[in-house]
């Protein structure tokens, strides 16, 4: 479990704040990924990344801007958010960008956008 | 295209007793299938994955799921609850493209928040 880290764990935030989400993983993997988890709806993948390009964008507003450095480094930077972007953000890793490789999960950081 | 219906949004079981989670799903191709549990505040782990090899899959914890294919299901089951399965688990799954390659892009269903009474 402690294979991907995510840093905040909460962070409340007003519209007009920049912040960035932080996302690490140990475990030697290729592919990261950012999904939203929102109350009562299923979980929506963002961003996917592999080799730290950025191989997938699934119609996220501009608001949210990733970033990949390295394989092991995943942020998402957040600016004049909605307060319908308030949410669980999990940040997941595997070995390659595939279906049939596991995801393994961080615990996520809950955002509040007042 | 591909989709995941969970068929109960909530399952609530007396310790000892077992569980059955339900999901459909519907794929192109031939997909790849997984269950994952969250617990509260807690990120998502893998229970279980199926990728066309033996259809009954046995995962953690005493959890198995079998796929059938002629029902398009994969239910999840475990013959005897224990208090600590108490937790939100979702049915997932991953299409393979007309190309025969997967992009990674895993579908989840709504989930099902599983309550374990004493």
């Amino acid at each position: 479990e402690t294979g991907v880290t995510q840093t905040p764990r909460h962070l409340v935030m007003g519209m007009t704040n920049k912040k960035s989400l932080k996302c690490e993983q140990h475990l030697g993997h290729n592919a990261m990924y950012w999904y939203k988890q929102s109350a009562k709806k299923p979980l929506e993948l963002m961003f996917v990344y592999s080799l730290e390009e950025r191989v997938e964008n699934n119609s996220v507003p501009s608001r949210f801007s990733p970033e990949c450095p390295n394989s092991s480094h995943l942020f998402l930077h957040l600016h004049t958010l909605q307060p319908e972007d308030s949410a669980l953000y999990l940040c997941a890793s595997s070995l390659a960008r595939g279906g049939l490789d596991t995801q393994y999960f961080g615990p996520g950081t809950r955002l509040t956008v007042l | 295209a591909q989709s995941v219906t969970q068929l109960d949004s909530h399952v609530s079981v007396s310790e000892g007793t077992p569980v059955l989670l339900r999901c459909n799903y519907s794929s192109s191709y031939s997909p790849s299938l997984f269950w994952y549990v969250q617990h509260p505040n807690k990120g998502l782990q893998l229970l279980l994955k199926y990728t066309s090899a033996a259809t009954l899959v046995k995962g953690i914890n005493g959890f198995e799921a079998e796929f059938k294919k002629s029902e398009t299901s994969f239910h999840l089951t475990k013959p005897s609850a224990h208090m600590s399965d108490a937790a939100e688990y979702f049915c997932v799954v991953s299409d393979l493209d007309a190309g025969g390659t997967s992009y990674g892009k895993l579908t989840f269903g709504q989930g099902t928040i599983l309550t374990v009474h004493p």
